[in-house]
């Protein structure tokens, strides 16, 4: 299992970024995807999840109607749209394989919100 | 929303001790309880899934019980690489929660 994720960076409040995730070794379809996200020095947080086919989504409450996650199976990606940043996103967000069960996970990638 | 909690938040052993590990869920999750490990500045890994069944690779001296709202990680004898953090995770209902984490510290 192999995730990469990129995209990450500063970004000011109020603004937007994308990160992507790239997925290998693995049967891309057969799995539901996630995004999970940890705080520097904190806990994790379960930031959102999409079913095989794209067609189930489930967001955490401060995210809904900010962040949008999407497939891609044909490329085998994975992505999360954010927008509206504040500064309480700031986090490493990982790229996870799973929908209850997290059993792949990316690397991280650092989003800073901060002016 | 469920809420878990992991308790103690930091258990201090020898290695060669048992570490047992708690995590309470605020209402029942069954048996849809995960844990994971976090070694620094790494991603968390997989250890236990579903409350008892050990994830590929995973050494035998890990090992998960419990349902409904009491869990358990145990490790029957701790090595040095498992002074760490842990965290446990529920997937009976959206949205899926962590627990806070117990950090496995040398005594």
């Amino acid at each position: 299992v192999q995730l990469v994720e990129s995209g990450g960076g500063l970004v000011q409040p109020g603004g937007s970024l994308r990160l992507s995730c790239a997925a290998s070794g693995f049967t891309f379809t057969n799995y539901w995807m996630s995004w999970v996200r940890q705080a520097p020095g904190k806990g994790l947080e379960w930031v959102a999840n999409v079913k095989q086919d794209g067609s189930q989504k489930n967001y955490m409450e401060s995210t809904k109607g900010r962040f949008s996650i999407s497939r891609d199976n044909v490329k085998n990606s994975l992505d999360l749209q954010m927008d509206s940043l504040r500064a309480e996103d700031t986090a490493v967000y990982y790229c996870v394989r799973g929908g209850g069960r997290l059993d792949g996970w990316g690397q991280g990638i650092l989003v800073t919100v901060s002016s | 929303e469920i809420v878990l909690t992991q308790s103690p938040a930091t258990l201090s052993l020898s290695p060669g001790e048992r570490a047992t590990l708690s995590c309470r869920a605020s209402q029942s999750v069954g048996s849809f309880l995960n844990w994971y490990q976090q070694k620094p500045g790494q991603a968390p890994r997989l250890l236990i899934f579903d409350a008892s069944n050990r994830a590929t690779g995973i050494p035998a001296r890990f090992s998960g019980s419990g349902s409904e709202t009491d869990f358990s990680l145990t490790i029957s004898s701790v090595e040095p690489e498992d002074f760490v953090v842990y965290y446990c995770q529920q997937r009976s209902s959206w949205p899926f929660s962590f627990g806070q984490g117990t950090k496995l510290e040398i005594k």
